[in-house]
């Protein structure tokens, strides 16, 4: 089992829908959560850090971190075509700079 | 934040040769990281280059096909070795900054072929 789980899509929406990305994990001793925005042939970009449970608003994203069940989510409000990219969730237990990153989801966002 | 570039930024190279990508960033960072993401897989990291000494290898990745250099704060390589076609993958680097705990930028990346 992979420490951090995240379904690779494609997901496809149309403008203007709230899009829900998440990830699961298994180890408890992460305590980093972050979400990384990576367009085709770029590097990943930061979007969201969010340590330990609760959430994060920035704009038109939220990030939720519930870590009972070791689940957590990036919510994208009124989806743009411009949000179309591969999102990556990513986690690390805060000791080493580590970050272990799930598989990423590839979303696209329909004018 | 952190500017960071990389070369080269794709390269196509012959099995059994070796190459040497470069990261360089806009300002003194006192981590920086070396990830492999392969076609459809999540980044993994490779090593973390520590400057004034030894690189930390992750498991599954030895210095012999991996050596890395950080002979300052801005500036680090990374060679992969005696390349097979299994090598062929985007190479990234990453730097922390320390302005927020874990907070990572990314290069754009060396997508690399061996053929």
């Amino acid at each position: 089992q992979k420490e951090v789980e995240q379904d690779p899509g494609p997901l496809s929406v149309p403008e203007g829908a709230i899009v829900s990305l998440n990830c699961t994990y298994s180890n408890s001793a992460f305590q980093y959560f972050m979400w990384y925005r990576q367009y085709s042939r770029k590097g990943p970009e930061l979007l969201m850090y969010t340590y330990s449970s609760g959430n994060k608003e920035d704009g038109r994203f939220t990030a939720q971190v519930d870590k009972s069940s070791k689940y957590i989510s990036l919510f994208i409000r009124d989806s743009q075509p411009s949000d179309s990219a591969t999102y990556l969730c990513a986690m690390s237990a805060g000791n080493t700079g580590k970050l272990i990153f799930g598989q990423g989801t590839t979303l696209q966002v329909k004018p | 934040s952190a500017v960071i570039s990389q070369k080269p930024s794709r390269d196509i190279c012959q099995r059994g040769t070796s190459l040497t990508i470069q990261c360089q960033v806009d300002s003194q960072v006192t981590m920086m990281f070396w990830y492999r993401q392969q076609p459809g897989q999540s980044l993994t990291l490779i090593a973390t280059a520590n400057q004034g000494s030894e690189a930390t290898y992750e498991s599954g990745f030895v210095i012999d096909k991996f050596p890395i250099s950080r002979p300052n704060l801005t500036f680090s390589t990374l060679t992969v070795s005696n390349m097979s076609p299994e090598d062929s993958s985007i190479y990234l680097c990453s730097v922390e900054t320390g302005e927020k705990v874990y907070e990572q930028y990314f290069g754009p990346g060396t997508r690399l072929t061996v053929t």
